[in-house]
């Protein structure tokens, strides 16, 4: 079975500061592990993803992620926060031989000026 | 390209009434899914085509939701009779063969069903 976890619903930060979204995730075989952010009334727009090669993948926006297998982690930082970035954020894993989706719930930024 | 558009983009209805909800996906995709979100349930697949074939529908809530994709540029999800709790914002997203791993989302449609 497959399932992401987001640990923190909301997340505040103030501007200028480490923002760190957490996601982990559990699968049987070696998933393929993507961020999405979504703006107020807008879609999903994919921040970045990780499917093979390099464990530290760079997104839009200035945000990065590092897959950790060891810890089943995929967590999302961007060294300094901006107002711009106050948006939901959904952690989401998908098996290689498929293309069905899990999201994890999503996670709520907010950046305090 | 103009992305997977979605219409309506809002849509308010009587419990009881026919909703129709449409999508074009990207140009050239072959794969395309329907999303429902809601704030306890988060998002979830309600059903996915490839090459105009549902595969999975397992994510369909019941036999009021309907999906169709007539051809490789359109698709519709279809719930009669709508009620409240089907209020919600549903998305379409569209994927490629060349690049399956990613979807594309559409901007949604948010519907309120009073």
């Amino acid at each position: 079975a497959q399932s992401v976890t987001q640990l923190g619903s909301h997340v505040s930060v103030s501007e200028g500061a480490l923002v760190l979204l957490r996601c982990n995730y559990s699968s049987s075989v070696p998933p393929y592990l993507f961020w999405y952010v979504q703006y107020p009334n807008q879609g999903l727009q994919l921040l970045l993803k990780y499917t093979t090669g390099a464990t530290l993948v760079k997104g839009i926006n200035g945000f990065e992620a590092e897959f950790k297998k060891s810890e089943t982690s995929f967590h999302l930082t961007k060294p300094s926060a901006h107002m711009s970035d106050a948006a939901e954020y959904f952690c989401a894993v998908i098996l290689i031989s498929g293309n069905q989706f899990y999201f994890g719930t999503g996670t709520s930024l907010t950046v305090i000026p | 390209d103009a992305g997977v558009i979605q219409s309506p983009r809002h849509e308010v209805t009587e419990m009881g009434q026919e909703v129709t909800l449409r999508c074009k996906p990207i140009s050239g995709h072959n794969s395309l899914f329907w999303y429902r979100q809601t704030m306890m349930r988060g998002l979830e697949l309600l059903i996915y085509f490839n090459n105009n074939v549902p595969i999975d529908d397992s994510g369909m809530p019941e036999d009021r939701f309907s999906a169709k994709m007539p051809n490789a540029s359109f698709s519709t999800l279809k719930i009669q009779p709508s009620e409240p709790r089907d209020s919600a914002v549903y998305f379409c997203a569209s994927s490629s063969t060349q690049d399956s791993d990613t979807q594309y989302f559409g901007p949604g449609t948010r519907l309120t069903v009073l």
